[in-house]
């Protein structure tokens, strides 16, 4: 059965502190992994990756994939409240259109 | 339309009532997707359109659920006898097509089965 696991579960920080966060998957047919934001209810998408090894970076918030070891990790940077939400991972394949979503990651950011 | 738009945004209906859910695209995209995001879980995906053809329909829960897209555009999301189980915040998502990932998603309808 395909499975993406993320971790932490839940993270509480200060401004300013930098935060990794996992997603790690088990599926066949891989094609992209996607990150996403949710804040309240409509998630946002972060990043789209492919290739293994290189990293994508928008403003504080940088991600990297490892196909051989089969994960993920998305970095911000000198944290801001604004930064709170769930952060979604999630994996993309070849024969469907579906995505399969990790639980999240509640990050929570406190001045 | 500007957005991936909703309605209703929230819908309290009794265990065994019926309920429609709809879905309407942002103009132009002929990607449509349904997912549902129960408390504290990630997104399970149900159903997702290609124009009015659904070629996954596979997270569909059971026959009590069913979907429908008319026109290209409006999709229908139906959910028969509803159980409490079937309480959760159902999201609809476009894209300008078929494995674009950058989804844009509706702000979803919060359904409570009492």
């Amino acid at each position: 059965e395909d499975k993406v696991v993320q971790s932490p579960l839940s993270l509480v920080v200060h401004e300013g502190d930098t935060v990794t966060l996992n997603c790690s998957y088990e599926v066949t047919n891989f094609r992209s992994l996607l990150w996403y934001k949710q804040e309240k209810k409509a998630p946002t998408f972060l990043f789209m990756l492919t290739s293994s090894g290189i990293e994508k970076k928008s403003g504080r918030l940088s991600s990297i994939l490892d196909k051989k070891e089969l994960f993920s990790i998305l970095n911000i940077t000198a944290t801001q409240t604004g930064d709170s939400a769930i952060y979604l991972c999630a994996v993309a394949f070849y024969n469907t259109d579906k995505l399969i979503f990790g639980t999240g990651t509640r990050l929570q950011v406190f001045p | 339309g500007a957005g991936v738009s909703q309605s209703p945004s929230n819908k309290v209906t009794e265990k065994g009532k019926d309920v429609e859910l709809r879905c309407d695209p942002i103009s132009g995209h002929t990607a449509l997707y349904w997912y549902r995001q129960s408390l504290g879980q990630g997104l399970e995906f149900l159903i997702y359109f290609q124009g009015n053809s659904a070629p996954d329909k596979s997270g569909l829960p059971s026959d009590r659920f069913s979907a429908e897209r008319t026109g290209g555009s409006v999709s229908t999301l139906t959910i028969q006898r509803t159980q409490q189980e079937d309480s959760a915040v159902y999201l609809c998502a476009s894209s300008p097509r078929q494995g674009s990932y950058g989804y844009t998603f509706g702000s979803g309808t919060r359904l409570t089965v009492v």
